[in-house]
Formats: C-alpha cells, structure tokens, sequence
C-alpha cells in the first residue's frame, strides 16, 4: 500500500472549522482515499472516502488536490466529540476487500 | 452501534495461557478482519477472512490463529501468552464485494497478560 503523512497531532477550538491534512504523494491512478477516526476508548469509525471529486457528508468533507497526491479533511465545525485519532489511509481497488493499512494518524484536540 | 460483537470487553490471563476472542460481525457482512492495538505498535492488522476462507494474513504471529464459522462469526485464538501481547483486539466487517466501502469496527477486546 502506497504510504501516507500526517502530522502527529493539531489542535482546534471548538466551533471552529479545522483542515487536516494528508501527504500521499506515490498515490495509484486506483487508490481510494480512505478517513476513519479513533475516539478515546473506541474502535476507529469511517469518516469519508473519495477517489478524484471532493466528497462531502454528514460528518465531514474531503478535499482533495488535483494531482492526487495530496488531501485534507475538512470539519467544518470542531466539537468536543470530535477529539481523536484520525487516519488516512490508502484503499488499493483492484483486489477484494482488502484491509486498511493504519499509519500514526493525527491526533486532534478540541479546546473548549 | 456499528453492528459488530466483540466477546469478552475484558479479559485478564496470565501468561501461557491460551484465550479465544469472538467477532460477530454485521448481519450480512462476508468480511471479517482482526486488528490488534498496542501502546507502542498502533492498529497492526492481523488477519482476513471472506466467507469462511483465508483472504490476507498481516503481522499475526504463529501463536495466533483464527477461524471464519458457517455463520460467518469469527475467533481469535491466542496461546501461549506472553506479556507482550496484552493489546486491544478489534474485529471489523464489511459487507460482500464493496472494496471501496467502509470497514465498521467493533468496540474490541481488551486483553492483559500478568
């Protein structure tokens, strides 16, 4: 799996938006871009994913770079909740149900 | 609530000991993964199945092993404990063909070795 980089944390008041970003500069044209977060005392949880377009949903949008190689995670308003871990991880398409790769991931604060 | 069981929550052993961990994955979900979290090592993945079948094996040691049942619900064996492997487990599913799709995560299992 092509690798990733992140800084190891970043911290953010609450209701303000926050921009995590993503090196993945040896990304295939088949790599999806995958973001799931890890809130203390839990299992990771899938954020958002995107290949090529700009994603968004309910808990975040996804932007990412023209060439590929790089991608932020945008909250667009930071809670208490949403201090944690967060992982970007690389997701090959071309064989089945292949398994997530974890790195360090940031570690995100929220300050009140 | 993912939809994926992890049994037991908590399990303390001692070494050399042999302990069985239990995935119930999502009602229909093919896919079952093991990740084992340590302090020092991060989420390291284990292990694939699919189906009841072997699909990828990552850095499981040889005292591991696990199985995929009939009814898709999956075990994490580990003997011959030692301290080392005192870690959070986490089981995941996904469901059939989707490699794009998201893996839902169990709570995990929490394991220490005395």
């Amino acid at each position: 799996d092509a690798k990733t980089t992140q800084p190891n944390s970043m911290e953010s008041n609450e209701e303000e938006p926050v921009h995590l970003p993503c090196n993945h500069s040896t990304i295939s044209g088949t790599d999806y871009i995958h973001w799931y977060r890890q809130l203390p005392s839990q299992g990771p949880e899938y954020v958002i994913h995107g290949l090529t377009s700009n994603v968004n949903n309910r808990m975040a949008s996804l932007a990412i770079a023209e060439d590929r190689k790089s991608s932020t995670l945008i909250l667009h308003r930071a809670t208490l909740r949403d201090a944690a871990v967060y992982y970007c991880i690389l997701r090959a398409t071309y064989s089945g149900n292949t398994p997530l790769v974890f790195g360090k991931g940031t570690r995100l604060s929220v300050i009140a | 609530d993912s939809g994926v069981t992890q049994t037991p929550k908590h399990l303390i052993t001692a070494t050399g000991q042999r302990v069985t961990l239990r995935c119930s994955p999502r009602s229909g979900d093919l896919s079952v993964y093991w990740y084992q979290q340590s302090l020092d090592q991060g989420l390291q993945f284990l292990i694939h199945y699919y189906n009841g079948e072997e699909r990828a094996k990552g850095n499981i040691l040889e005292r591991f092993s696990a199985q995929q049942f009939p009814d898709l619900h999956s075990e994490l064996n580990l003997s011959s404990l030692e301290l080392g492997d005192s870690a959070l487990y986490f089981c995941a599913s996904s469901p059939l063909g989707q490699n794009t799709g998201e893996l839902f995560f169990g709570e995990g299992s929490r394991l220490t070795v005395l």
